[in-house]
């Protein structure tokens, strides 16, 4: 399975504020995935990072508060905008290769706190 | 819609006790995929297992077994003689249903998370 780093892996931020947060592979991938778990919660998917095209959405999440970049097939950056403590939650990264069958593997997370 | 049950939020043992997280899933696809991830308290989830719909062969690895039933629409995971290590939250998912961009929607249950005592 790819290496996956993360960068950050925590940071406090003022409300008001944005983080950039960077994912790695140590391979290309297809297919890059954005996921928030906030605290005690499950995971819920953000977006999907394709290389050469805009990030897909899931319901719930914009490109305004969350633009997300995919500059190759081993980087994606995810940007948190405009912060509230509302946004206090784990950023993870995952890569996989597409389709059904697809194995996601998931970067060793961001933890944000946002005062 | 699909959609993963994972009914025990908690769960504390004895070290060497055996223990099973239950996950029961909702789909009306015939192709899909179940898998178990673990979260330990570093936050980094970790990949155990993958398992497609038209195998319904039970699987072991180590301590860790899983037993895939589709008359109940369930995917159980046993740990046997648990260890401290094992204090972790465990997810299920479920892959089915293309969402667009390539990418198929995976659905993760919201977790059991498991107490190892010493």
């Amino acid at each position: 399975s790819a290496v996956i780093s993360q960068k950050p892996s925590r940071d406090i931020c003022q409300r008001g504020t944005s983080l950039t947060i960077q994912c790695q592979v140590d391979s290309q991938v297809t297919m890059m995935f954005w996921y928030r778990q906030q605290p005690g919660q499950s995971l819920t998917l953000i977006a999907t990072a394709n290389q050469g095209s805009e990030a897909t959405y899931e319901s719930g999440f914009v490109i305004d508060k969350f633009p997300i970049s995919r500059p190759n097939l081993t980087f994606s950056t995810l940007t948190v905008s405009n912060m509230s403590p509302e946004d206090s939650s784990i950023y993870l990264c995952s890569v996989g290769q597409g389709g059904v069958a697809d194995t996601q593997y998931f970067g060793p997370g961001t933890r944000l706190t946002v005062l | 819609a699909q959609k993963v049950t994972q009914a025990q939020t908690e769960i504390s043992v004895v070290e060497k006790e055996d223990v099973t997280l239950d996950c029961v899933y909702e789909t009306r696809d015939t192709t899909y995929y179940l898998f178990w991830y673990k979260q330990p308290p570093s936050g980094e989830l970790v990949f155990l297992i993958r398992r497609n719909s038209f195998d319904e062969q039970n699987e072991i690895s180590g301590r860790y077994s899983w037993n895939f039933q589709k008359s109940t629409s369930s995917f159980n995971f046993t740990i046997t003689a648990s260890q401290v290590v094992d204090s972790a939250v465990y997810f299920c998912a479920l892959s089915e249903g293309y969402s667009g961009a390539g990418s198929y929607q995976l659905t993760f249950g919201k977790g059991t998370k498991l107490s190892v005592i010493p």
